[in-house]
Formats: C-alpha cells, sequence, structure tokens
C-alpha cells in the first residue's frame, strides 16, 4: 500500500516565476492538506481539499492557488514567487478531512532564488 | 484560535537517558493532540495521539505523552532513548467537532541523543 507521494521532490525556481507541486493521497483517503515549514519552523496549514474543493484555508496570500482531480490527487500552485516561498511543502492526506488521521508525504523542497 | 508552545527548541541528552520533551496548548474547545516527528530530509510521522479517554497515550518507539487538562500540557517522555530518536519532534492540536480539520504546530523540539 502506497502511503503519501509528492514530486518532484527538490525545486529551484527564482523569483517571480510559478511552481506547481503534486501530491497523491493514500489509498483510500480522499481528502488532501498542504502545508509550508520554512527553515527551522513547524509546518503551516495552507489549505484542505475535499470534493474537488477548497474547504478550509489558512493565512496564505492568493498566490497560493490548489486544485484536487476527481482520483484524489492535488497541486498545490504558487505564482509571483517571492524569496520567502523557499521551504519544504507538506502534503498529508486523510478520510474525510479527518485531523486524526493526516498521514505526511516525504515533501517538496523549493528554493526560490 | 488555537497555539501551541513547545517551551524546548533543543534538548541535548546522553544516550539511555530519559527525556522529556515539554508541549502546552491553548484552545477554547476540546482538542485533539499529537506528537509527530521528523527525520533529516524526511516528511512527518506520527509518533502518538490523543483523542480520548485514557489520559496517558503510548505510541510508536517506546515514547507516551500524557495529556493534561488542567495544565494545557501534552509531554512527550521516553524512558531510555537510543542514538537513533536523533530527530525534530512537533507537538500538534486540532480542535474536535464543528468544521476544524487543520493541524497547528509548535516550533519543534530537536533531540540530540549522544553517545
Amino acid at each position: 500500500d502506497a502511503g503519501v507521494t509528492q514530486s518532484p521532490t527538490h525545486l529551484i525556481k527564482t523569483r517571480g516565476q510559478q511552481v506547481t507541486l503534486r501530491c497523491s493521497p493514500k489509498s483510500g483517503h480522499d481528502t488532501v492538506s498542504w502545508y509550508q515549514q520554512a527553515l527551522g519552523q513547524g509546518p503551516q496549514f495552507i489549505f484542505q481539499y475535499y470534493e474537488e474543493e477548497e474547504r478550509q484555508r489558512g493565512n496564505f496570500p492568493d498566490r497560493f492557488s490548489g486544485h484536487q482531480f476527481p482520483n484524489y490527487s492535488s497541486e498545490l500552485n504558487v505564482n509571483a514567487l517571492l524569496l520567502g516561498d523557499s521551504a519544504l511543502y507538506l502534503c498529508a492526506s486523510s478520510d474525510s478531512g479527518r485531523a486524526d488521521t493526516q498521514y505526511f508525504g516525504p515533501g517538496t523542497r523549493l528554493t526560490v532564488l | 484560535a488555537q497555539s501551541v508552545t513547545q517551551l524546548d527548541s533543543q534538548v541535548p541528552v546522553f544516550e539511555e537517558a530519559p527525556v522529556e520533551l515539554r508541549c502546552n496548548y491553548s484552545s477554547s474547545v476540546s482538542v485533539y493532540l499529537f506528537w509527530y516527528v521528523q527525520y533529516p530530509n524526511q516528511g512527518l510521522q506520527l509518533l502518538l495521539k490523543y483523542l480520548s479517554g485514557s489520559t496517558l497515550v503510548k505510541g510508536i518507539n517506546g515514547f507516551e505523552a500524557e495529556f493534561n487538562k488542567s495544565q494545557t500540557s501534552f509531554h512527550l517522555r521516553k524512558p531510555s532513548v537510543h542514538i537513533s530518536d536523533t530527530a525534530e519532534y512537533f507537538c500538534a492540536v486540532s480542535d474536535w467537532g464543528g468544521s476544524n480539520y487543520k493541524l497547528t504546530f509548535g516550533k519543534g523540539t530537536l533531540l540530540t541523543v549522544n553517545p
């Protein structure tokens, strides 16, 4: 049984560019949440997708957007990249959004130069 | 709004010594509580969770935590640590009930186990 997978593993972009990160949830899970983990910090909630809609959002600007597909996989898009967007982006999947069953992927390391 | 405070940013210990990593939370409603571990260059792995019932929760790798509602704490303990326990540990909280499904994390505690 595959766990949560994310791609790519690492990514380097320059300021002003756009980036798309991808996540496939654990088998049987229908909800995907995205978190940003800056260096030396705990993960911060970006948003959650359930039934192809954004159900809840954290304190992130509109430059951060997402999408969920019918197969429950998800994308995180970040436009107009800033240096401060450099972080580890973690995807977590769960069953119907239950916080007690969130499983995390290995993350995508984004570096903005 | 919820918040989590991990009282120690770094905890160095010697191998086979006991360890306690401290976590306090703030919330206006009842909560679920979690401890996650993150090894270098990896994602988060769930160590244990408190949802309800017994306040002493046992997790993987010999870790346990005790929920103390009056002190709003959820400290993580292990009686004897190994070199392999060296990692970053995160305490997290989530509201139960309602529509709040997100996890709110503390800033983490780096546990370093020395030989």
